[in-house]
């Protein structure tokens, strides 16, 4: 079955970086794009990106161009997303889907001093 | 940006009742390709959100048949035609027709 094992909780400061995994599992990883999702209380859900495995080939809201960048490792099917310049509003649960139909469990990111 | 504006924000009903939630878009979400791609999601207490809803109307591997989704352009609903209680939590529409993909704002379903 699919599966998405994502990073364990960030507690990070403001003005660094953070760098998320997401671990697929139970398909062939090339094969479908992965989605990266943003949800806190105040936005809702937003939608970060999405990156095709096979190529590299990555596409970005707008609005997370220069916070966001994603990445995999093809030979550890694993997907990451690194945010950086890290202000507080980026205190988050970031999520990894695969498509729009799998997601992973989320990792919470909470940027304090 | 694509808004998709969802209503009620929350709905309280009685098991076994239906349920009805709407989700209008700021623009057409038909693509190009004659397709449109408004998905429904269910996020239940402490899990990540579920998808129900692809498409429209096509329920998701393993989805009840008591979930019927509609609509067409601008204007789409989902309707729970006898809610159980596994039901409830946060329902959201999604659009991946125009990018940046967008989020509607939830609706709260809850027990009366």
């Amino acid at each position: 079955q699919v599966q998405l094992q994502q990073s364990g909780a960030e507690l990070v400061k403001p003005g660094t970086s953070v760098k998320l995994s997401c671990k697929a599992s139970g398909y062939t990883f090339t094969s479908n794009h992965m989605n990266w999702i943003k949800q806190t209380t105040g936005q809702g859900l937003e939608w970060i990106g999405i990156i095709n495995p096979g190529s590299g080939g990555t596409s970005y809201n707008v609005k997370f161009k220069g916070k966001a960048t994603l990445t995999v490792d093809k030979s550890s099917s694993t997907a990451f997303m690194q945010l950086s310049s890290l202000t507080p509003e980026d205190s988050a649960v970031y999520y990894c889907a695969k498509g729009i139909a799998y997601w992973g469990q989320g990792t919470l990111v909470t940027v304090s001093s | 940006d694509v808004v998709l504006t969802q209503t009620p924000v929350s709905l309280s009903v009685t098991l076994g009742d239906q349920a009805s939630i709407s989700c209008r878009s700021s623009q057409s979400l038909e693509y190009s390709d004659g397709y449109t791609y408004l998905e429904w999601y269910l996020q239940k207490p402490g899990q990540s959100p579920q998808l129900l809803i692809y498409e429209v109307s096509n329920r998701f591997s393993g989805v009840p048949d008591r979930f019927i989704g509609s609509g067409s352009g601008t204007d789409f609903t989902l309707k729970i035609s006898r809610v159980e209680p596994e039901d409830l939590g946060v329902y959201y529409c999604f659009q991946a027709t125009h990018d940046p993909w967008t989020f509607g704002g939830g609706t709260k379903l809850e027990l009366k």
